[in-house]
């Protein structure tokens, strides 16, 4: 059971590049989500699923898409990096959207991402 | 405005010391509040969860607090490791309406434990 993966770990692009962060969990988890972390700020989200084919925005989604076509892949896509979007990733996923005290979010370890 | 704010921002204790961060939040209404430790480099990890009817609740070394008429938790690590150099993060739920299943995160306190 790996829980929640990410890759890649790190990655350098130049403004204008496209890329795409993976992100994969095979805890057979409904809900996933794309937080971004920046320094001296908390965990902020910026696109959620709450199960194949459903997707939506969170809090910081422009500049970023979404899919989500099996259960357990939830691809993030950056379409024209901006050097603003220089940051830490983390796909996260639990059971459901629900705030059930059983309903823990599983981080994965994150990619740090610069754009130059 | 629904915010969770922690202090302090960054603490430093000799191993052996105890310690406790602070988290205070105004979301509403309120589901549950997590903490979390955060290793450098790595995705945060849950410690502990409280719902609003918990005053205490313990995971080994740390003890976490909710008063839910104040709206403040602390986290209380006793007999600090090295291993409890982290950040550690104070999680808010929100519990319907607008706030259903958001989690508001808090900035984190970055403690280091020196030996």
């Amino acid at each position: 059971n790996a829980g929640v993966t990410q890759t890649p770990k790190f990655q350098v692009l130049k403004t204008g590049q496209s890329m795409t962060l993976q992100c994969a969990q095979d805890m057979n988890h409904e809900y996933m989500s794309w937080y971004r972390q920046d320094p001296g700020m908390g965990l902020r989200l910026i696109h959620y699923s709450v199960g194949a084919g459903i997707t939506d925005q969170g809090e910081v989604p422009n500049g970023y898409n979404v899919s989500r076509s099996t259960t357990e892949d939830f691809p993030l896509r950056l379409l024209s990096a901006a050097p603003s979007q220089t940051s830490v990733y983390f796909c996260a996923s639990s059971q459901s959207r629900g705030t059930s005290v059983n309903n823990e979010q599983f981080f994965g370890p994150g990619t740090r991402l610069t754009v130059l | 405005k629904n915010q969770v704010e922690q202090s302090p921002q960054s603490l430093i204790i000799l191993e052996g010391k105890n310690c406790t961060l602070q988290c205070n939040y105004t979301v509403s209404p309120f589901s549950n509040l997590r903490w979390y430790k955060q290793d450098t480099g790595r995705g945060p990890v849950s410690l502990t969860i409280m719902t609003f009817s918990e005053n205490t609740k313990s995971n080994g070394r740390y003890t976490a607090t909710l008063d839910a008429d104040t709206k403040q938790s602390s986290l209380h690590i006793t007999a600090s490791q090295l291993s409890d150099s982290a950040s550690y993060i104070c999680v808010v739920s929100g519990d319907r309406g607008s706030t259903l299943g958001r989690l508001y995160f808090g900035r984190g306190t970055q403690l280091t434990v020196w030996p």
